[in-house]
């Protein structure tokens, strides 16, 4: 089946300093994704979606310029955690479905971003 | 933004019993509702959708829908210990992938 492939899966970094987590569509193309954040014992919520060749639209609350999205293929979307904080430190999750079908929606297998 | 409730739990049911999960929404033109299982350090997996009233079944599974209470939800029957998780209800929000979930309700389930 389709699948969504996220990475790193864990990732510790010192306060200030920039993360990268990526996701790819391994099977099919996705013009759009999804970013969300799940801090512990919460839900997810939704941060930005990540739209391919155009800006990325952001949710209320969500910093645009501390959460750098980048969607420059078909199959890649980037999430940067700019300057990060202690307070980022969450669990960072990604999801897309294939082009044109509507029912199916896959999510990648998460980031735990600890900030130090 | 829509929104989606969910009682947090725990909801605690020991093993092969019926465990039922609610969830409520705001948004009475919602048209589609999906059921996630997640395990803790996991992302979500999906169990079911249901976008008509009534009830869905899918093996142990059962999602029932009600519009005009705008609620929804999962029964677990033979409920098993690898079943305890936190359930999500997610609704659809300006597009069919784009996702607001609940809060989460968490089972657990005891030998």
């Amino acid at each position: 089946g389709a699948v969504v492939s996220q990475h790193p899966s864990w990732v510790i970094c010192k306060s200030g300093t920039s993360v990268k987590i990526e996701c790819r569509s391994l099977d099919f193309q996705a013009t759009t994704m999804f970013w969300y954040r799940q801090f512990p014992k919460q839900s997810l919520m939704l941060m930005a979606t990540s739209n391919e060749g155009s800006k990325a639209t952001y949710e209320q609350g969500v910093e645009k310029d501390k959460f750098l999205i980048n969607h420059a293929s078909l199959t890649l979307s980037t999430l940067t955690v700019t300057s990060a904080h202690p307070e980022d430190s969450s669990f960072y999750i990604c999801s897309a479905g294939p082009r044109g079908n509507n029912e199916k929606l896959f999510f990648g297998s998460g980031t735990q971003l600890s900030v130090l | 933004q829509k929104e989606v409730e969910q009682n947090s739990g725990p909801l605690s049911v020991p093993e092969g019993a019926i465990a039922s999960l609610n969830c409520t929404y705001s948004d009475r033109g919602s048209q589609s509702f999906f059921w996630y299982r997640q395990y803790s350090g996991k992302s979500p997996e999906l169990i079911m959708f249901i976008y008509s009233n009534g009830d869905k079944e899918d093996g142990r599974f059962t999602a029932q829908l009600n519009k005009a209470s705008q609620y929804v939800s999962l029964l677990i029957r033979d409920s098993q210990p690898s079943d305890s998780a936190t359930y999500l209800c997610a609704v659809p929000t300006g597009g069919f992938q784009k996702l607001v979930f609940g809060t989460g309700t968490r089972l657990l389930v005891s030998p």
